[in-house]
């Protein structure tokens, strides 16, 4: 079974530059989350689809960050314009379901650069 | 206040050695889970073990086992026989609610462990 996937795995943009992640989870799971990873730290939620429905999306910095999740099957994130504090890991997850024993798939994770 | 604790930056042990990571965390909910993830250079997050709030024995996966202590509020995980392979980065993570609007997901700061052959 195909796991987590994402593209691209490494981005490296200007400041003020769009840029966009690509996310397709394990088949099956209507849980997606994507997260953003400073270096050294752990990562930190920026939103979470249930099936196409963004149900938590508290800490996605709406300014600039925006997401889709067509069709309740892959999503894309992005940001417009990047800033140099964006340079972080952003990684995607699924899950069969978000409560209970069910634990979070991790895909590779996308390494942005902005210079 | 942090919602999960790990306090050691930085630990490590012998090749086949024992090895606790600890965790504390903090939470008014009565029910709620914890992850420990492993994360190795490569990058990648990989589930090692789950404990729920309810759970009334400590979780074991394998070399992995899960030191559950609720009044305490801690989950330290427990690795026995330590291997090469363990050399990693290991987060421990909460989630609270059941998954409606009040669900939330958080992660600590990460220990990161080194086996020494």
């Amino acid at each position: 079974e195909a796991g987590v996937v994402q593209s691209p795995r490494y981005k490296i943009i200007e400041k003020k530059q769009p840029v966009a992640f690509w996310c397709n989870p394990i088949s099956g799971h209507n849980t997606l989350y994507w997260y953003r990873q400073n270096l050294g730290q752990g990562p930190e939620l920026l939103i979470r689809y249930e099936n196409e429905e963004a149900v938590d999306d508290s800490q996605l910095p709406k300014d600039r960050f925006s997401a889709e999740r067509l069709k309740g099957v892959d999503s894309t994130l992005k940001i417009q314009p990047a800033e140099l504090g964006d340079s972080a890991v952003y990684l995607c997850a699924s899950s069969l379901k978000s409560w209970g024993p069910y634990e979070q798939y991790f895909g590779p994770g996308t390494r942005l650069t902005v210079t | 206040a942090q919602k999960i604790t790990q306090t050691q930056p930085g630990m490590f042990v012998q090749e086949k050695e024992a090895v606790t990571l600890d965790c504390t965390y903090d939470t008014s909910d009565q029910s709620y889970g914890l992850f420990w993830y492993k994360q190795p250079s490569s990058g990648e997050m990989i589930f090692l073990i789950y404990q729920g709030s309810y759970d009334e024995q400590n979780a074991t996966e394998g070399r992995y086992s899960l030191n559950f202590q609720k009044a305490r509020k801690s989950a330290n995980l427990v690795i026995s026989a330590s291997q090469l392979g363990d050399s990693a980065m290991y987060f421990c993570a909460m989630r609270e609610g059941d998954g409606g609007s009040n669900y939330k997901l958080t992660f600590g700061k990460g220990t990161l462990l080194t086996v020494n052959p």
